[in-house]
C-alpha cells in the first residue's frame, strides 16, 4: 500500500519567489492537511481540505493557500517567499478522524 | 484552546534501559491521542495512539502509552532502548468533535529528542 507521497523533497528559493509543493494522499483517504515543521515554532497546523473544500485553517499569512483536486491530491502554494519561510513542510492523509498518516516532507530553503 | 506539553526537549538512556517520554495535554474533554517519532530529514511515524477503550496502548517497535484521565496524562514508555530509537519524538491531541476548527487538525507538543548511548 503506497504511502503519503511529498514531491519536491528538496527545494531552494530566492525571497519574493512563489513554491508550490504536492502532496499524493493514501489510495481512499480524502482528507489532506497541511503542516510547517521549523525548529522555533514546531508543527504548525496550515490547513485541511477534503472533497476540493477547504475546511479549516491555521493561523497564516494570506501568501499561504493549497487547494485540492478532484483525485483528492493537494497542493500548497507560498507567494512572495520570505528567509523565514524555510521549514520542512508534511502533508498527512487520513479517512477517519483517529488516524493521520504523514509524508517524508519538503524541506524549503529560501536564500 | 488544546494544548500539548512534553517534559524534558532531550532525554537521554542507555541502550537496554528504560524509556520514559513525558506528554500532558489541556483539553476541555478527553481528546485522541498519539505519539510519533521523527527520524532526521524524515516525516512522522505514527507510535500509537488513543481513541477510545483500553488506556493502555501498544504500539510498534515496543513503545506503548498510559491514558490517565484524572492527570491528564499520556507517557510513553518501553522498556528497554535499543539504539534505533535514537529519534524525536512529538505527542499530538486531536478534539473528539469532527467539526469546524478541528478538522484535520492535530497539536502536537514541542517534541522530545531521545538519545541512546551504548
Amino acid at each position: 500500500k503506497a504511502g503519503v507521497t511529498q514531491t519536491p523533497r528538496y527545494l531552494i528559493k530566492t525571497r519574493g519567489q512563489q513554491v508550490t509543493l504536492s502532496c499524493s494522499p493514501i489510495s481512499g483517504h480524502r482528507s489532506v492537511s497541511w503542516y510547517q515543521q521549523t525548529p522555533g515554532q514546531g508543527l504548525q497546523f496550515l490547513f485541511e481540505y477534503f472533497s476540493e473544500t477547504q475546511r479549516n485553517k491555521g493561523n497564516f499569512p494570506g501568501r499561504f493557500s493549497g487547494r485540492q483536486f478532484s483525485n483528492s491530491r493537494s497542493e500548497m502554494n507560498v507567494s512572495t517567499l520570505e528567509l523565514g519561510d524555510s521549514a520542512l513542510y508534511l502533508c498527512a492523509s487520513s479517512r477517519w478522524v483517529d488516524g493521520y498518516t504523514f509524508g517524508s516532507g519538503t524541506r524549503l530553503t529560501v536564500v | 484552546a488544546q494544548s500539548v506539553t512534553q517534559l524534558g526537549s532531550h532525554v537521554s538512556v542507555s541502550e537496554g534501559a528504560l524509556v520514559l517520554l513525558r506528554c500532558n495535554y489541556s483539553s476541555s474533554v478527553p481528546p485522541y491521542l498519539f505519539w510519533y517519532v521523527q527520524y532526521p530529514n524524515q516525516g512522522l511515524q505514527l507510535l500509537l495512539k488513543y481513541t477510545t477503550g483500553a488506556t493502555l496502548v501498544k504500539g510498534i517497535n515496543g513503545f506503548e502509552a498510559e491514558f490517565k484521565k484524572s492527570e491528564t496524562s499520556f507517557h510513553l514508555t518501553k522498556p528497554s532502548a535499543h539504539m534505533s530509537d535514537a529519534a524525536e519524538y512529538f505527542c499530538a491531541v486531536r478534539s473528539l468533535y469532527a467539526g469546524g476548527t478541528s478538522y484535520g487538525k492535530l497539536t502536537f507538543g514541542q517534541g522530545t529528542i531521545l538519545t541512546v548511548h551504548p
